[in-house]
Order: structure tokens, then C-alpha cells, then sequence
């Protein structure tokens, strides 16, 4: 099945900064989906990109289908882009998610 | 219009007991999965159904089972329990393609004693 790895695995930032987050697939795909899960385990939707760039607010995404690669941009972060960030592909019919990068944003 | 709605929000119960959770998917959502998600194992894929069949399956053992009824509300039941099946469950919900975004509800936390 299709391998999912996400960096860094954690990351700090002050609020106001900048970040990106990476994830890589081993194969293929034709679904790709970002999440953000925030501290009451919520998983909210962000970005649905198999490929090419989306915006929305402060947040970006880039997915390089050739390349295999899937990066997540936050600038200006807020205390409240705090929580875990998924990065999931489909694999026959399923998700397979990646074991997420864990963002704290300090005031 | 409303979100994926899963109930109870928390639930313990004891080992060997069985336990069944609630998922309705946001309206005209035909496509209902279930994922378990634990500290070690991270989110993993249980099942999926569509227009009350199961379209896709992980690999858990068969204690863990599901169904969907008509107005595509979901269910899924565990069958002696064990301590491992503490985790959260999430239920998500599509338009049923697999091209289109999943939602997914506040989850259930699940503790077994």
C-alpha cells in the first residue's frame, strides 16, 4: 500500500511566523486531502488537492503529483492553528493518512 | 446546513461488553466512513458505506462491524471489547466519489476498562 510520511514531526513557532509542512507519498494518487485536528479532536477539512495550488486565508497548499510531494503553508500563524496537521492520500478506496505534524503556536 | 454528527461523545465501558456508535453524515452525503484513531497507531481505516453496502474495508478483526440504513445514518458495533479498542472513533462522510472532500464528526472517545 501507498506510504505516507509527514515532517517535521513537531514544530514551534511565535505567533506571526511562518511555516511549512511536507508530505510524501510513495505512489501515485489521484486524492490527496489535508486536516487540521485541533485540541478537542476535531479533524476538520482544509484542502482537497491532487494536485496544483489552493489558497484559502492564510493557508496554502502545493501538491506536486509527479514528484510525489504535498507541501502546507501557514503564514502569519495564530495560537489557534495550534493542533495536529494531517496529510491523507487514497489507496483503493480508503484514506491513508500520515502520523501527522504537531504545530504549537506560543503567544 | 449541519455537520457530521456522531453520539454518544464518550463512552466506557468493561472488557468483553460490546458497544455501539451512532454517525450521521451531513445531508445528501451518501458515503459514511469509520476510522479508530489511538496514540500509537495513529488514524486507521475501518470501513465504508455506501447506499447501505460495504464498499471498502481495513484490516481489524470481526468484532468490529458496521452497517448503514436508508437515510445513510451509520452505525458501528464492537463485540468484546478489549483494552486495546480504547481510542477515538471518527466517523466522516462524502458525496460518495472518491474525489470528494471528507467531513468528519466530533468523534466518540472510547475507554476501555
Amino acid at each position: 500500500g501507498i506510504q505516507v510520511e509527514q515532517s517535521p514531526p513537531d514544530l514551534i513557532l511565535q505567533e506571526g511566523a511562518n511555516s511549512t509542512l511536507r508530505c510524501n507519498f510513495s505512489d501515485s494518487v489521484n486524492n490527496l486531502q489535508w486536516f487540521h485536528q485541533n485540541p478537542w479532536g476535531q479533524l476538520i477539512n482544509l484542502f482537497y488537492i491532487p494536485s496544483g495550488t489552493k489558497q484559502n486565508g492564510r493557508l496554502s497548499a502545493t501538491t506536486v503529483a509527479t514528484e510525489r510531494y504535498s507541501l502546507l503553508y501557514i503564514s502569519s500563524s495564530q495560537t489557534t492553528d495550534s493542533g495536529v496537521y494531517f496529510c491523507a492520500v487514497e489507496d483503493t478506496g480508503k484514506l491513508i493518512f500520515g502520523q501527522g505534524t504537531t504545530l504549537q503556536v506560543k503567544p | 446546513k449541519a455537520g457530521v454528527t456522531q453520539t454518544p461523545r464518550y463512552l466506557i465501558k468493561t472488557r468483553g461488553q460490546q458497544v455501539t456508535l451512532s454517525c450521521s453524515p451531513i445531508s445528501g452525503h451518501r458515503s459514511v466512513s469509520w476510522y479508530q484513531q489511538t496514540p500509537g497507531q495513529g488514524l486507521q481505516f475501518l470501513f465504508e458505506y455506501f447506499s447501505e453496502t460495504q464498499r471498502n474495508k481495513g484490516n481489524f478483526p470481526g468484532r468490529f462491524s458496521g452497517r448503514q440504513f436508508s437515510n445513510s445514518r451509520s452505525e458501528m458495533n464492537v463485540s468484546t471489547l478489549e483494552l486495546g479498542d480504547s481510542a477515538l472513533y471518527l466517523c466522516a462522510s462524502n458525496a460518495g466519489d472518491r474525489y470528494s472532500p471528507l467531513h468528519f464528526g466530533n468523534g466518540t472517545r472510547l475507554t476501555v476498562t
